[in-house]
């Protein structure tokens, strides 16, 4: 089983909605949380850190995680077409530890 | 305007040879990283450094050597002995390596002919 996991997609959503996106994990001592948005052959870009459960807000983005069920989410409101990528989530303890990525696009 | 870059951006190699990628910062970060993404595996530690002149192995460093002579540079050798190198290779660096957020460069598209 791996440590993190993630689904990979593809996720399609028409403009305007709110898109969520989880990942699971089995490692109880991952502390630090975050969130990166991949646009196609580019480098992943920081969304959200987080690193207690609850929710951090920043614009349209919405992190939350859930310590207990070893669950997190990111929430995209008012969904745009530029959203349109790869999210990874990842997990630090001693190193960062990814998911695999979800494929998201949106449709106009 | 700090950041990091890599170069190049496509890299072309025939088989038996190695190629270095580049990857320099000047966000005065202490520690740096390379990681190697494939189509449904996410990125894969290649080596990592937290100060200048070492480094550690990550999860798939066989086939892969780096070097650490200055805090804003941290090339990385695909040699020969990897047999597999066809890859996005990213590089990253972060503050320290405990509990930091890392930063991620452009990445390099290594193919082999």
């Amino acid at each position: 089983q791996k440590e993190v996991e993630q689904d990979p997609g593809p996720l399609s959503v028409p403009e305007g909605a709110i898109v969520s996106l989880n990942c699971t994990y089995s490692n109880s001592a991952f502390q630090y949380f975050m969130w990166y948005r991949q646009y196609s052959r580019k480098g992943p870009e920081l969304l959200m850190y987080t690193y207690s459960s609850g929710n951090k807000e920043d614009g349209r983005f919405t992190a939350q995680v859930d310590k207990s069920s070893k669950y997190i989410s990111l929430f995209i409101r008012d969904s745009q077409p530029s959203d349109s990528a790869t999210y990874l989530c990842a997990m630090n303890n001693e190193k960062l530890t990814f998911g695999t990525g979800t494929r998201l696009t949106i449709i106009p | 305007d700090g950041g990091i870059t890599q170069s190049p951006k496509y890299l072309f190699r025939k088989e038996g040879q190695n190629v270095t990628l580049s990857c320099e910062q000047n966000l005065n970060h202490d520690a740096m990283y390379w990681y190697r993404q494939d189509p449904g595996q996410g990125l894969r530690l290649i080596y990592y450094s937290q100060i200048v002149n070492d480094f550690q192995k990550g999860d798939i460093a066989e086939g892969y050597s780096v070097s650490r002579e200055k805090k804003e540079s941290f090339p990385l050798t695909v040699t020969s002995a990897q047999k597999n190198p066809t890859a996005f290779y990213l590089c990253a660096s972060s503050i320290g390596t405990r509990y930091n957020e890392q930063f991620f460069g452009p990445g390099t598209r290594l193919t082999v002919l």
